[in-house]
């Protein structure tokens, strides 16, 4: 167990839609991350989030949006969904932002989004 | 951000020792090697990471060449819940993020 939470861990919705992923992060990370993991895509970033404020951007989707709340939970909303989208979402968090030695990220087991 | 080079599968003998290579010729001063494993469609695991010197800790060594160009993970006696993908990343020194090519699946046979 990574310490970072997932829900829902399914979800099946139809095409044109909206959902939202949500995510809490490791106790005392400050850093959350979003991925997406589809079967012809490989594990792609889409963005980062420290202390509230966005960090880096991936290869996010316009029609995607995230956001990391004052207690640190982060959320990833989908719209518009296309049958394109369904895929596996990881959510991830480290302690800070930067690269040093024990900023390591840790992994969530992910959300898996069908649309159909 | 560096790239990594790794074969596509390996096979290993349950009990034997995984030998894990990685290629990351382009990689900077000041850029970690990082480890992780996918078992099946959980999330990425991570294993262990290094920045010049070799590494060990419970689930694996890593040694990291003196060029630092390339490295290998070491699973000393494979199990076979090892079957896993594992990924070898070079970790962007801007952002802390982590970016995943193909990786190698590894099969641990019994």
């Amino acid at each position: 167990d990574s310490g970072v939470t997932q829900t829902p861990k399914h979800l099946i919705t139809a095409t044109g839609q909206r959902v939202t992923l949500r995510c809490s992060p490791r106790s005392g990370d400050l850093s959350v991350y979003w991925y997406q993991q589809s079967l012809d895509q490989g594990l792609q970033f889409l963005i980062q989030y420290y202390n509230g404020e966005e960090r880096a951007k991936g290869n996010i989707l316009e029609r995607f949006s995230a956001q990391q709340f004052p207690d640190l939970h982060s959320e990833l909303n989908l719209s518009s969904l296309e049958l394109g989208d369904s895929a596996l979402y990881f959510c991830a968090s480290s302690v800070g932002p930067g690269t040093f030695s024990g900023n390591t990220i840790y992994f969530g087991e992910g959300s898996w989004l069908t649309v159909v | 951000d560096a790239k990594t080079t790794q074969p596509p599968s390996m096979d290993c003998a349950e009990g034997r020792a995984a030998n894990l290579p990685c290629n990351h010729s382009t990689i900077s001063g000041n850029e970690y090697v990082y480890w992780y494993r996918q078992i099946h469609s959980q999330g990425p695991q991570y294993i262990i990471h290094g920045l010049k010197n070799n590494e060990t800790n419970e689930m694996a060594s890593l040694i990291i060449t003196e060029d630092r160009k390339s490295s290998t993970l070491i699973l000393p006696h494979a199990t076979l819940r090892d079957t896993a993908v594992y990924y070898c990343i070079v970790k962007s020194r801007v952002t802390n993020n982590l970016f995943f090519g193909t990786g190698t699946r590894l099969t641990v046979i019994p």
